[in-house]
């Protein structure tokens, strides 16, 4: 069974931190989303790697694909109050049809 | 202009009834999705749909029965609710049937909250 793990389930920091969030499986992926979704509402994805090694940025959003291609990390630099959410990684399940998700990090950023 | 939406927002009912919750994808999208997330933020794929055919069925109680009468619409419903069904439930679709690597456009999601 594919499982992805979050680190940490919450977080709650000062704007202007950076922080980081980490997704791990013992599985392999053949790629990694990250979504973002906001209380009442549905998940909104930010980006999507494909290659292990990758690096994609989305403004102050850095996102990592590991390169064995079991682990992913979110880093956020100098975080915002606008940037609290729920994070969710999400890995493509054997066969690419099936989206498996993480548990999520909770991110409150205090003004 | 909304992508993905669902209807009702909010469904509040006791226990043993039957209850359907409905959306619909402006964005010609093939492929739409049921989602179920529980208390715990736990997001799991239920059901999805490709031009109408089911693909993807994971191991979900027969009292829940989704319907794809047309690629742009794909309704749940759901017999004898328990108490364990409460939950919110996402529709979502994506252009291609891989929803692990396509960009899948989730609706706002419907509260399910059993009596």
């Amino acid at each position: 069974t594919q499982l992805l793990e979050q680190s940490p389930q919450f977080l709650s920091i000062q704007e202007g931190e950076n922080l980081t969030v980490y997704c791990n499986s013992s599985s392999v992926f053949s790629s990694l989303q990250w979504y973002r979704q906001e209380p009442g509402e549905g998940p909104v994805l930010l980006v999507t790697v494909v290659t292990g090694g990758e690096v994609k940025k989305l403004k102050r959003l850095t996102f990592q694909f590991g390169d064995a291609r079991k682990d992913s990390s979110l880093h956020i630099t100098a975080a915002q109050p606008g940037d609290t959410g729920l994070y969710l990684c999400a890995g493509a399940g054997t066969g690419g049809f099936k989206t498996i998700f993480g548990a999520g990090t909770r991110l409150f950023v205090k003004a | 202009d909304t992508a993905v939406s669902q209807t009702p927002k909010y469904l509040v009912t006791q226990m043993g009834n039957d209850k359907s919750i409905k959306c619909e994808q402006n964005l010609g999208h093939d492929t739409m999705y049921w989602y179920k997330q529980d208390s715990k933020k736990f997001l799991k794929i239920m059901f999805s749909y490709n031009n109408k055919e089911l693909i993807i069925n994971e191991t979900v109680p027969n009292r829940f029965s989704p319907k794809s009468p047309d690629k742009a619409h794909l309704n749940l419903h759901i017999n004898s609710l328990e108490l364990g069904d409460s939950a919110v439930y996402f529709c979502a679709s994506s252009q291609g049937p891989r929803g692990g690597t396509d960009t899948q456009y989730f609706g706002p999601g419907t509260r399910l909250t059993v009596l």
